[in-house]
């Protein structure tokens, strides 16, 4: 069983079209990050959330971060060929000490 | 600031072979965890070295054995090695300021890539 749900799998849009990702639990998350990872790389940090409901803004991506800390969204606005890659939420259960990884969602953006 | 670095980057092994893969920590960082990443999956946790003690291990058989040394670099070594361990192991550091609480922002290595043959 898959504790942390993402979806879609995968998602191949057209430049300029906007997109959302989503991640799903029905655990209770104390933080959750969102990483973007290019093949053969490790995951790079793009976010943390803490607060239920908290909204966060890195230039065309939004990230929000469900009121009761059990799922979150990635927008896209305007997709960009460089937004490619492997999208990524990881949740922090509790005081321990490893994330819990989604499956991921593969992104693809033509040109 | 120097960045989580990783070694080696590729590494071939047959079956029944033992592997060592090592992590430097990000400059600052206290906290080694490693991860397991199979082709097409997300990385599945490992386990997490605290001040050079385990601080939590995942779902993963005692052949997978750890050490973290005063520096904060860390070792991760296998054992024993299936075809199944093929896959990228991740090294992530962090912060913590106590064992029992984690913040947890997570900075990864670029991963070794292993291959079981």
């Amino acid at each position: 069983t898959q504790l942390l749900e993402q979806s879609p799998q995968f998602l191949s849009i057209q430049e300029g079209e906007n997109l959302t990702v989503y991640c799903n639990s029905s655990s209770v998350f104390s933080s959750l990050q969102w990483y973007r990872q290019e093949p053969g790389e490790g995951p790079v940090l793009l976010v943390t959330v803490v607060t239920g409901g908290e909204v966060k803004k890195l230039k065309r991506l939004t990230f929000q971060f469900g009121d009761a800390r059990k799922d979150s969204s990635l927008h896209i606005t305007a997709a960009q060929p460089g937004d490619t890659g492997l999208y990524l939420c990881a949740g922090a259960l509790g005081s321990q000490g490893n994330l819990i990884f989604g499956k991921g969602t593969k992104l693809s953006v033509k040109p | 600031e120097t960045g989580v670095t990783q070694s080696p980057t590729h590494l071939i092994k047959t079956r029944g072979q033992q592997v060592t893969l090592r992590c430097s920590s990000q400059s600052g960082h206290n906290t080694v965890s490693w991860y397991q990443q199979a082709l097409g999956q997300g990385p599945q946790f490992i386990f997490q070295y605290y001040r050079e003690e385990e601080n939590g291990r995942g779902n993963f058989p005692p052949r997978f054995s750890g050490l973290q040394f005063p520096n904060y670099s860390s070792e991760l070594n296998v054992n024993a090695l299936e075809l199944d361990d093929s896959a990228l192991y991740l090294c992530a550091s962090s912060f913590q300021i106590t064992s029992g609480r984690a913040y947890n922002e997570q900075f990864f290595g670029p991963g070794t890539r292993l291959t079981v043959l």
